[in-house]
């Protein structure tokens, strides 16, 4: 079955840039989004096909996908943006979520 | 802007049946523009897709959980619906439905905690 992978944990000072990474096989050939996963809250999809931003999210949040890694790229990290970050992909119909990778922001 | 909420029992004991409701509003869940899903998380854990219902009445489970994972839609009412049979501890998690719009889930319900205990 397919898989996502993605590091355990990300940390970053404010105004800093955060990198999330997320690998699967031939992934560039399938779309990919990104949810921020906050506790007791429900997920917020801030990246969709690969690299689109939905209305309201702002644009420091930024994707790309190439290879077998699908990235997310938060510029100039402020506070709020720490939380859970999933990467997810469709399969042969079924949906792939990877593991998260938490933000802390020192 | 669609709507969604998820409602059910919060406790259910060990090997019975699960079920939950999402209510949808702001639009036709019978409307081919739409389909429709659950996610869960448990304590401590990651996003699990658990299956999704498409307007054709088709469905998609996660294979892991598809012999105990039924989806289905009550058009009259605008709801679908989740069961899931035999559950266990393994089952307690935070259940959301979702629908999707170019393969990304960007509504959520706000979820609901099934906690699986006698």
């Amino acid at each position: 079955s397919y898989e996502l992978t993605q590091p355990p944990s990300v940390s970053v000072s404010p105004g800093q840039t955060a990198s999330f990474t997320c690998s699967g096989d031939e992934l560039t050939n399938k779309y990919a989004c990104w949810y921020q996963k906050r506790p007791g809250q429900s997920p917020l999809l801030v990246i969709y096909q690969d690299y689109k931003r939905p209305s309201g999210i702002p644009e420091r949040f930024s994707g790309s996908n190439s290879g077998n890694t699908a990235t997310l790229t938060i510029g100039g990290t402020q506070a709020v943006d720490e939380a859970e970050y999933y990467c997810q992909a469709w399969d042969n119909n079924t949906v792939i979520f990877g593991g998260g990778t938490q933000l802390t922001v020192l | 802007q669609l709507h969604l909420q998820e409602s059910g029992p919060g406790l259910v004991k060990p090997s019975e049946t699960l079920s939950l409701t999402c209510t949808v509003s702001g639009g036709s869940i019978s409307s081919s523009a739409y389909y429709w899903g659950w996610v869960r998380q448990p304590p401590g854990k990651g996003l699990e897709w658990i299956g999704s219902i498409y307007y054709s009445g088709t469905t998609y489970h996660n294979p892991s959980l598809k012999s105990r994972v039924t989806i289905s839609v009550d058009t009259s009412k605008n709801q679908f619906f989740l069961k899931m049979s035999s559950v266990t501890a393994a089952d307690t998690a935070v259940y959301y439905c979702v629908t999707p719009h170019d393969q990304a889930f960007d509504i959520w319900g706000q979820g609901t905690m099934v906690t699986v205990s006698a």
